[in-house]
């Protein structure tokens, strides 16, 4: 039972252009949303975050979109810098301190 | 300031065994989450301590359990291995209220099971 989904496992994107992630949910109950960056051999690390009373929240070069409607929720990048090549993980909770329930992943590699 | 460490990085076992990861959290920080994270797979909540006891518990059978001590530091166990148990064990530490963007992983424990 995947309650959080990525359905891209990875993604190639150039260098200065905008990368997309997206990530879909099932459950009804999850109100918060994050996005994870995991380098190899490293645990991840929080990159950005969103609660379900908004649809966007921007933080330098990245904003998450949420479409409640939809379930659905998208990571922008921009401009991509090759230092972003890493897994990314959509997360959600239900209330900001409970357990996560994490999707699948997507690499994003950033090319010269 | 050290993050979350973890301990040992990498451990083989055989099938049937016990095995105990362990777990020390950023400074500061008194609450500690296991993550499971198998092959091509997101994390997986294990569960959670904090005040030296289990708080949230994910969909894991009782063969995982867990101990927090009171300097916050943490052990995770699992009785009688299965294959399917290989993956990398992460832990996770946060401080007082246990905001998910307050969230520090460690490097994990690869463990692989034979």
């Amino acid at each position: 039972d995947q309650q959080v989904k990525q359905n891209s496992p990875s993604l190639s994107v150039q260098e200065g252009r905008i990368s997309i992630l997206n990530c879909d949910y099932t459950n009804s109950m999850f109100d918060y949303f994050l996005w994870y960056k995991k380098y190899p051999a490293e645990g991840p690390t929080f990159l950005i975050s969103i609660s379900s009373i908004k649809d966007k929240n921007e933080d330098g070069r990245f904003t998450v979109f949420l479409n409640k409607s939809a379930k659905h929720l998208s990571l922008h990048i921009v401009p991509s810098q090759p230092g972003d090549s890493a897994v990314y993980f959509c997360a959600a909770c239900t209330g900001t301190a409970s357990k996560l329930t994490f999707g699948t992943g997507t690499r994003l590699q950033v090319t010269l | 300031d050290a993050g979350v460490t973890q301990s040992p990085t990498h451990l083989i076992k055989t099938r049937g065994q016990q095995v105990t990861l362990r777990c020390s959290p950023k400074s500061g920080h008194d609450t500690v989450s296991w993550y499971q994270q198998a092959l091509g797979q997101g994390p997986q909540f294990i569960f959670q301590y904090y005040e030296e006891e289990e708080r949230q518990r994910g969909n894991f059978p009782d063969r995982f359990s867990g101990h927090q001590f009171p300097n916050y530091s943490s052990e995770l166990n699992v009785n009688a291995l299965l294959l399917g148990d290989s993956a990398l064990y992460l832990c996770a530490s946060s401080g007082r209220g246990r905001l998910n963007e307050k969230l520090f992983f460690g490097s994990g424990t690869q463990l692989s099971v034979l």
